[in-house]
């Protein structure tokens, strides 16, 4: 098993531009979150998804998109990104259940110039 | 998800026990406590997690106070490999937050 797979692990973008991050698990998890992480900081989250089909705002959603038209995929969209979009972004995906583990991707670093 | 308070840093010396302190004061009755660990560099994986009872698996336990406002990872042997930024995180719900971490610094 890959577990959680991120694509792509970096990526530079002008200021305006767009761009679509893709999370994908074969582990038939349920539930995908998407982070993001700056210099020296904790986790945010961005936006999570109970489901096919069902997604929801976490945290820190504003200038972010997301859909999960497919199980086992998660897509991270930025529309028209920005400098204070730089940071690292992380993928998680678990199981239903309060007591079931997170399992993470190896995050993708992007900067925006 | 309840909200959780941790010590920025700390420091431990090698080989001796290390344990790290957790506040959720907010934490209600069917919150399970999880703890992570990230590495330098990597995204964070799982430690450890528990509802009530005292928890011990192949790399920590978590003691957990009786009024469960509290609780503590401990690290038995703290290595080099231990140094990397704890999470304690309060999961009540499916939204998944995660607390701002306490950075172990482990001295040889």
């Amino acid at each position: 098993n890959a577990g959680v797979t991120q694509t792509p692990k970096f990526r530079v973008l002008k200021t305006g531009q767009s761009m679509t991050l893709l999370c994908a698990q074969d582990m038939n998890h349920e539930y995908m979150y998407w982070y993001r992480q700056d210099p020296g900081m904790g986790l945010r989250l961005i936006h999570y998804s109970v489901g096919e089909g069902t997604t929801a705002k976490g945290e820190v959603p504003d200038g972010y998109n997301v859909s999960r038209l497919k199980k086992q995929n998660f897509l991270l969209g930025l529309e028209s990104a920005a400098p204070s979009q730089t940071s690292v972004y992380f993928c998680a995906s678990r199981r239903p259940g309060l007591f079931y583990e997170q399992y993470f991707g190896p995050g993708t670093r992007l900067t925006v110039t | 998800d309840a909200k959780t308070t941790q010590p920025n840093s700390m420091e431990s010396n090698e080989e001796e026990p290390v344990h790290l302190p957790c506040n959720h004061s907010t934490i209600s009755g069917t919150d399970y406590i999880h703890w992570y660990r990230q590495l330098p560099s990597q995204g964070p994986e799982y430690v450890i997690h528990g509802l009530t009872s005292n928890v011990n698996n192949r790399m920590a336990s978590l003691a957990i106070a009786e009024d469960r406002k509290s609780s503590t990872l401990i690290l038995h042997r703290a290595t080099l490999r231990d140094a990397a930024v704890y999470y304690c995180n309060g999961v009540g719900t499916y939204k998944y937050i995660f607390g701002t971490g306490t950075r172990l610094k482990v001295l040889a």
